[in-house]
């Protein structure tokens, strides 16, 4: 099985910070890489795929990036709407894997 | 506009098999390229994939899990079920299907677009 390694588990920062989240693969997945924000109690909902196109309606300030076994999701300016749990998902071969989350928290 | 939806027991035994079902709207389950995937979350943990399966009937199953599971899908209904036998308190989650969109909608790699509401499991004697 493909390992998805995130880094930090968790993360404070302020409104209108910059802040990225890295993801490792054990082995190369190429750029199938996908993301995640989940708020408490709700389903996840994708904001990005392939490493780095963006999905209809998700804010131009999430961008990804990255292709192999690294990657990283980075928010611009952080909103009060984007303090949530982030998940990658590595869709290069099954069993497909998660990473194990990174939560954001509002300092 | 895509919707799925996962009905099922909220309390099972130990031992006991569990049945979960997605129905779903906006999208068949008979178009090319197209399929329905299965998640679930313990409570406070990550998400696992569990299983996977296509518009062609084509499955694909968590090898830690493939003995235990069984995905079918009845396109007329709009609905894909998930089969989880022997069940353990270990498999206290909720479960969420999504949709898989197909490659010729634009997306070059499988995700999961479209997500139910999920629906809480508890294994309990």
């Amino acid at each position: 099985d493909i390992q998805m390694t995130q880094s930090p588990t968790s993360l404070s920062a302020f409104v209108g910070d910059r802040v990225s989240i890295t993801c490792r693969a054990s082995q190369s997945i190429g750029r199938y890489l996908n993301w995640y924000q989940q708020k408490p109690g709700k389903a996840p909902k994708l904001l990005i795929y392939g490493a780095s196109s963006l999905e209809g309606g998700v804010p131009s300030r999430f961008s990804g990036s990255g292709s192999g076994t690294d990657f990283t999701l980075t928010i611009s300016s952080l909103q009060p709407e984007d303090f949530a749990s982030y998940y990658c998902h590595q869709s290069y071969s099954t069993p497909y894997t998660f990473g194990q989350g990174t939560k954001l928290e509002i300092k | 506009q895509i919707t799925l939806k996962e009905s099922g027991p909220t309390l099972v035994k130990p031992t006991q098999t569990l049945t979960l079902t997605c129905t779903f709207s906006g999208f068949s389950l008979s178009t090319s390229g197209v399929g329905v995937g299965w998640i679930r979350q313990p409570p406070g943990k990550a998400l696992e994939w569990l299983a996977l399966i296509y518009w062609d009937d084509a499955k694909r199953y968590s090898p830690s899990l493939k003995t235990r599971l069984s995905v079918a899908k009845d396109s007329s209904k709009n609905q894909v079920v998930l089969t989880v036998t022997n069940m353990d308190p270990a498999d206290t989650a909720t479960y969420y299907c999504a949709h898989r969109p197909p490659y010729s909608s634009g997306y070059y790699v499988e995700c999961f677009q479209h997500w139910g509401q999920g629906t809480l499991v508890t294994v309990s004697s």
